[in-house]
Parts: structure tokens; C-alpha cells; sequence
């Protein structure tokens, strides 16, 4: 069954610190590996996309990893600000068709 | 915001009344999607068109009847819900070639709860 695993289920960084969560996946085949970033109450907006040749992407603050042989992903957030208190939602997709398969996402806080 | 609108941003239904969820894509996209977001539960796929034709109904109950008139419009008719369908219902859209999915853009969805 194509699973994926986020961890930690939330967490509370200072403003300023980095933080990093964790993707772990067992979706095949594979063809890429998103990050999204929701804001409460509002749609996910991709952060990142990465194939299986690519190991780490970044966008601005946020630097993405992937180990497909382990089958894990990170997202790194260096800096951190108040606007990115946010649920960030790991994605995998199959490649072929269109069901992506979603994780249950990590709930940063920023606080200040 | 994205190029994906969705109408109304938040309602409130009753468990026999019938109401209708509108997305609205502005990506010349070919495929657009249903999705439910419940507390601390990944997102769901509930229906896929993809140009304009239902590839995929994920066992969703008979009360929630997607249409999709055509490539930039999709609407999700709602009727007899029960108090647990209450979610936010999330609209995409994507460009599918050769079989194969592209981007998915989302839009702000709508807040539904049914008392």
C-alpha cells in the first residue's frame, strides 16, 4: 500500500531558529516528491518538486532533500519567521495517472 | 492566490438542505480534482475529470455528485450530508500528457460544516 509518513506531527520553533521535518515513503513507482506549504484555511502551495536524479532543491529559506534509495525526504527551514506557521504536506506521485499520495503533514509555529 | 477560485469560501448547511460547490481554473489546465482536508487526516481524493470526463470516483458517498460542465469549471452538488462530511473541500487543477500528471494547483477551498 503507497504510504507516506511525516514527522514530527507538529512542532513550536523560536523565530530565527531552523527546523527540519521529515518525509519517509513507500510509493512505486516513483517519479517525483513534492512539498507544499498551507496556510490555515487556505489552499497548499508547492514549494518544491525533486525527481528521483535529484537530491536537494531549494526556495529561498527552504532547502528540500531526497534519498530514494532510503526512500526518505527532508525540508530544512533555515531562519525561520512568523509567516511560516503552517501545516507543510509531503507529496508523492506515481508518475503515470493522477493520484498523488498525500502525508499527513507537520503544523510548524512560529513564535516569537 | 493561485489561478484556481473557489466559491463560497465558508458554509453552513443543514443536514437536509442541497448546496453546490463551485472551482473555477484560469490555467488552461485539462484536469481538475475534488479533495477532502478532515482534522489531522491527510488529504483525500474525491473525483478526478480529466478533459472533462471522470477518471476517478475514490468510493465517495452518493450524496456528494461532482459535474463538470467543462475544462475550466467543476462543481461538487451536495445533499443529505451528515455532521462527519464536515471538512474543507479542496479544488486542483493540472496538466495531464501522455497519462502523466503535472503540477497540481489548489485552490483556497471552502469551509463546509453541516449541522
Amino acid at each position: 500500500k503507497n504510504q507516506v509518513e511525516q514527522s514530527p506531527q507538529s512542532l513550536i520553533i523560536l523565530e530565527g531558529k531552523n527546523c527540519t521535518l521529515q518525509c519517509n515513503y513507500t510509493v512505486s513507482p516513483f517519479s517525483n516528491l513534492r512539498w507544499y506549504k498551507q496556510d490555515t484555511g487556505r489552499g497548499p502551495v508547492s514549494l518544491t518538486i525533486m525527481t528521483f536524479s535529484e537530491n536537494t532543491k531549494s526556495n529561498g529559506r527552504y532547502t528540500a532533500t531526497l534519498d530514494a534509495d532510503t526512500k526518505q525526504s527532508s525540508l530544512h527551514i533555515t531562519a525561520s519567521q512568523l509567516s511560516d506557521s503552517a501545516s507543510y504536506i509531503c507529496v508523492v506521485s506515481p508518475g503515470a495517472g493522477n493520484k498523488l499520495t498525500f502525508g499527513g503533514g507537520t503544523r510548524v509555529l512560529v513564535k516569537p | 492566490e493561485t489561478g484556481v477560485t473557489q466559491t463560497p469560501r465558508h458554509l453552513v448547511m443543514g443536514m437536509t438542505n442541497k448546496k453546490s460547490l463551485k472551482c473555477e481554473q484560469h490555467l488552461g489546465h485539462n484536469a481538475m480534482y475534488w479533495y477532502k482536508q478532515s482534522a489531522k487526516k491527510p488529504l483525500e481524493l474525491m473525483f478526478v475529470y480529466s478533459l472533462e470526463e471522470r477518471v476517478e470516483n475514490n468510493s465517495v458517498p452518493s450524496r456528494f455528485s461532482p459535474e463538470c460542465p467543462n475544462s475550466s469549471h467543476l462543481f461538487l452538488h451536495l445533499h443529505t450530508l451528515q455532521p462527519e462530511d464536515s471538512a474543507l473541500y479542496l479544488c486542483a487543477s493540472s496538466q495531464v500528457l501522455r497519462d502523466r500528471a503535472h503540477e497540481q494547483y489548489f485552490g483556497p477551498g471552502t469551509r463546509l460544516t453541516v449541522t
